[in-house]
């Protein structure tokens, strides 16, 4: 049974760096097939997909995001990591990881978040 | 920043039949598949329907999915009171290139 677990401070400061950690139980983060990903959910509100990063190490962003974040991997510990930059209250929220699967077969192509981290909240304040 | 629109909330008594609706545009659900998730309070979202019809193994088979053009539907048959929780439909979009999320709907048994 593949976990997802997220770790880091639950508090950041603005125009801090936020920094999280998920890591992966029960599945290699280097098998193909998987797209390993961060969503975010501002309190009460719904979700917002932040990017993923493929066990190659190419990464994809959310294009409103995408000058603030990266995500890297570190397949010694299994675990790949959010960071964004210059944060503000607006990116208060709750941080989920999550294993996006792709794959193919005689029907056609599949793709979905398949596994989700319990999620940590992270507040931006001073 | 959603793009699938989705009612903010639905209602019905025990065994009756929901439907939720998720409306998009040819960028997302008219070019590419449609998932859903339902997310219970305080919990993460879990995988429900994939590929715009399927049940993973271990989903009741009172949720069923279906898709036209460029909007989406969850069908929930015979609702239960375990089944207040908010849903979300998710696409990607070839415009955005990235993933977008519905709007959520929060459903209540009454």
């Amino acid at each position: 049974q593949v976990q997802l677990q997220e770790s880091g401070p639950g508090l950041v400061k603005p125009s801090q760096t936020l920094s999280l950690t998920c890591t992966v139980s029960g599945g290699s983060i280097s098998s193909g097939g998987y797209y390993w990903s961060w969503i975010r959910q501002h309190p009460g509100k719904g979700l917002e997909w932040i990017g993923y990063i493929y066990y190659s190490g190419n990464t994809y962003y959310n294009p409103s995001l995408k000058s603030r974040v990266t995500i890297s991997l570190d397949t010694s510990k299994n675990q790949f990591s959010l960071k964004l930059r210059s944060v503000t209250a607006a990116d208060t929220a709750v941080y989920y990881c999550a294993r996006d699967r792709s794959y193919y077969d005689s029907s056609g192509d599949y793709r979905y978040f398949d596994y989700w981290g319990q999620g940590t909240l992270v507040t931006v304040s001073s | 920043q959603s793009v699938l629109t989705q009612p903010p909330s639905a209602s019905g008594t025990p065994e009756q039949r929901v439907t939720i609706s998720c409306s998009g545009s040819i960028s997302n659900i008219g070019s590419n598949i449609v998932n859903w998730y339902q997310q219970l309070p305080g919990t993460a979202p879990k995988l429900l329907i994939y590929s715009n019809n399927q049940r993973p193994s271990g989903v009741p088979d009172r949720f069923s999915g279906s898709k036209s053009g460029t909007s989406a539907s969850l069908a929930i048959s015979g609702l239960q009171s375990e089944d207040e929780a908010d849903y979300y439909c998710a696409a990607w979009d070839d415009s955005l290139n990235g993933y977008v999320f519905g709007t959520g709907t929060k459903v209540t048994v009454l």
